[in-house]
């Protein structure tokens, strides 16, 4: 049961170009996702998150693009630098959690970004 | 920048034996997750905890499983009767109020013998 899903295992891309790491989803009443970065042997850092009454949030060199009609997201790094190779992971919540709360993750299988110098 | 931290960061234990695994959210945070990553696979929810009682659990989050907020800052994850297929990344989670992100620990390495 895959509702989140990376197809791409891993990236490559020359420092200083464009990175993009798409991720597509299957249920229609996820309503925020959210962008991690994991490098080995740590947990997953947030990155950027974007809720469904939006179709771009963008901090600082990270943009994340949400196309709700094709339940598809996407995250641009630009420029690309060495630091950022890291395995990124897409995550989505349909906000159902308990008090409030976005409720549980439903993370893909990520992939692994290299950064070239 | 506050941070989750979790004790200790790789556990070994026979198979059969009672494990607790610990975590410490970061401090003005209310929402408190654990998730696990089995060797290869996805990170999986495992159980979300709030105002002092579980909220959502998976079917992972079975008898054998257990939380628990003993004090004011520490979260607790107690396995019953460990199974070497519990042998996993186990990761802690915290979060603020409503539709914040959730921020993770380094995570718990458990090895089941």
């Amino acid at each position: 049961d895959q509702q989140v899903k990376q197809n791409s295992p891993s990236l490559s891309v020359q420092e200083g170009r464009i990175s993009i790491l798409n991720c597509d989803y299957t249920n229609s009443m996820f309503d925020y996702f959210l962008w991690y970065k994991k490098y080995p042997a740590e947990g997953p850092t947030f990155l950027i998150s974007i809720s469904s009454i939006k179709d771009k949030n963008e901090d600082g060199r990270f943009t994340v693009f949400l196309n709700k009609s094709a339940k598809h997201l996407s995250l641009h790094i630009v420029p690309s630098q060495p630091g950022d190779s890291a395995v990124y992971f897409c995550a989505a919540s349909d906000g159902g959690g308990y008090g409030g709360s976005q409720g549980n993750l439903i993370f893909g299988k990520g992939t692994k970004l290299s950064v070239k110098p | 920048e506050p941070e989750v931290t979790q004790t200790p960061s790789h556990q070994v234990t026979q198979m059969g034996q009672e494990v607790i695994l610990r975590c410490v959210p970061i401090s003005n945070h209310l929402y408190f997750y654990w998730y696990r990553q089995i060797l290869g696979q996805k990170v999986e929810f495992l159980v979300s905890f709030y105002n002092n009682e579980i909220s959502e659990k998976s079917e992972i989050f079975d008898d054998q499983f257990s939380v628990e907020r003993p004090d004011g800052s520490n979260f607790t994850l107690k396995i019953r009767s460990t199974k070497l297929e519990d042998s996993a990344m186990y990761f802690c989670a915290s979060s603020g109020f409503s539709n914040q992100p959730q921020h993770f620990g380094d995570g718990t390495r458990l090895s089941i013998l």
